[in-house]
Order: structure tokens, then sequence, then C-alpha cells
């Protein structure tokens, strides 16, 4: 079964630091696709990232990156200099197949970051 | 238009009321999924529809019913529920569904109460 793990419940900074938020996943399929999300306090999950298991290439999108060690089966994703807007609780995630046969986004419990002023 | 969009956004409601979620999409996307989000519990699948077609029913009890008359709308309707019902509950959609269906978008969400 589809499992990911993010271990770190919550985790404050102070506005500038980096912060690297952590995901571990567990799965027997070779292909398979991994995700995150932010959700801010308003409630609704954005999408930050999608990355197929046969990608390993890191990935930067402004401050934002990716790190995917498929050895260590982990996607772990930097904030550099965050900022108080980056406060929100981010998701991991990983696509799996249900029991009912349908593929379902398999979600980590989340971080919730704190970045202050 | 936002991508995804959900109504009412706070719902406050009595054991023995019927009430409705709406869910709408103006992505051209096929697919559309409901979640519930509970404090401190992973966020769970609940519904998934494939082309207006039901393909996933996460073994949801029957007093939520879930309705999807086109591939833009999603609706849940909502009967005699349980005060450990409330949550927040969020729709997505996505191209189609399946690994290659592409990426689920999500909608606001309504946070839902009940009494």
């Amino acid at each position: 079964a589809q499992k990911v793990t993010q271990a770190q419940t919550e985790i404050s900074v102070v506005e500038k630091e980096d912060v690297t938020l952590d995901c571990v996943y567990e799965t027997r399929d070779t292909t398979y696709y991994l995700f995150w999300y932010k959700q801010p306090p308003s409630g609704e999950l954005v999408f930050l990232i999608r990355r197929n298991s046969f990608d390993e290439q890191n990935e930067i999108s402004g401050r934002y990156s990716w790190n995917f060690q498929k050895s260590t089966s982990s996607f772990n994703f930097t904030i550099t200099a965050s900022q108080v807007v980056d406060s929100a609780v981010y998701f991991c995630a990983l696509s799996g197949v249900s029991q009912g046969g349908s593929e379902k986004l398999v979600f980590g419990k989340g971080t919730k970051l704190t970045v202050n002023p | 238009e936002t991508g995804v969009t959900q109504t009412p956004r706070h719902l406050v409601m009595g054991m023995t009321n019927k009430k409705s979620l709406k869910c709408e999409q103006h992505l051209g996307h096929n697919a559309m999924y409901w979640y519930k989000q509970s404090a401190k519990k992973p966020l769970e699948l609940m519904f998934v529809y494939n082309f207006k077609e039901q393909t996933e029913n996460n073994s949801v009890p029957s007093r939520f019913s879930p309705e999807c008359p086109n591939s833009s709308h999603l609706f849940l309707h909502l009967h005699t529920l349980q005060p450990e019902d409330s949550a927040l509950y969020l729709c997505a959609s996505s191209q189609h569904e399946g690994l290659a269906g592409g990426t689920q978008y999500f909608g606001p969400g309504t946070r839902l109460t009940v009494l």
C-alpha cells in the first residue's frame, strides 16, 4: 500500500531563513507521481509541483526547489529566503490505486510552516 | 473565473437538516472528486466521478450522497449528519481519472459544522 510520511508536524522560522520540508514515501508501483500542495489559512489546496517517478531531475521555481531521490524514497521541498506569505500547511502526496481500482492521491499529514517577521 | 469554485464556503447545520454542497470547475476537466479534511487526520478521498460516472465510493456512509449532472458540476447532498462529520469538504478536478490523468486542482472548500 502507498504511504506518505511528513515527519515534521510544525516548523517555525524567521523571515529570510531557508527551510526544507521533508517527505518520504512508500510504494510498490514502478510508475507513480509525487506532488506538493500548499494550503494557506483560506483552505484551498494550491498545486505546486507534480513529478513522475522516471524524472529524478531536481526542479527550481523561483524560491522553491524540490529534491527527488528515488534511492531514499524522498521528495523534499526547500523554500529559500522564506517570506511571511509562505506560512501555510504543506502537503506531500503520492498517486496510488485505491481498493476500488481508481487512481487516488495519498496525502501525508502535512507540515505547518510559520514564517515570522 | 477561478478554476474550481465551491459554495457555500461555510455551513452550519443541525443533525436533522438536509443541505447540499456545490462544486463547479471551469477547467474543462472530466474527473471530479470529493475529499474530507478533518482536524489532525490526512485528507480522505470520498468519491470520484469520471465522465459523470461514479468510479469510487470510499466506504462513505449513505448520509452523504453525491451527484454529478455533468462534467463541470458536482454536488454532495447531506442528510441526518453527525457531529463527527464536521470538517472541511474539498472538491477537486483533473483532466480525467487514472495515473496519466493529470494534476488534481482543488477548490477552496466548504467548512461544515454539524450541531
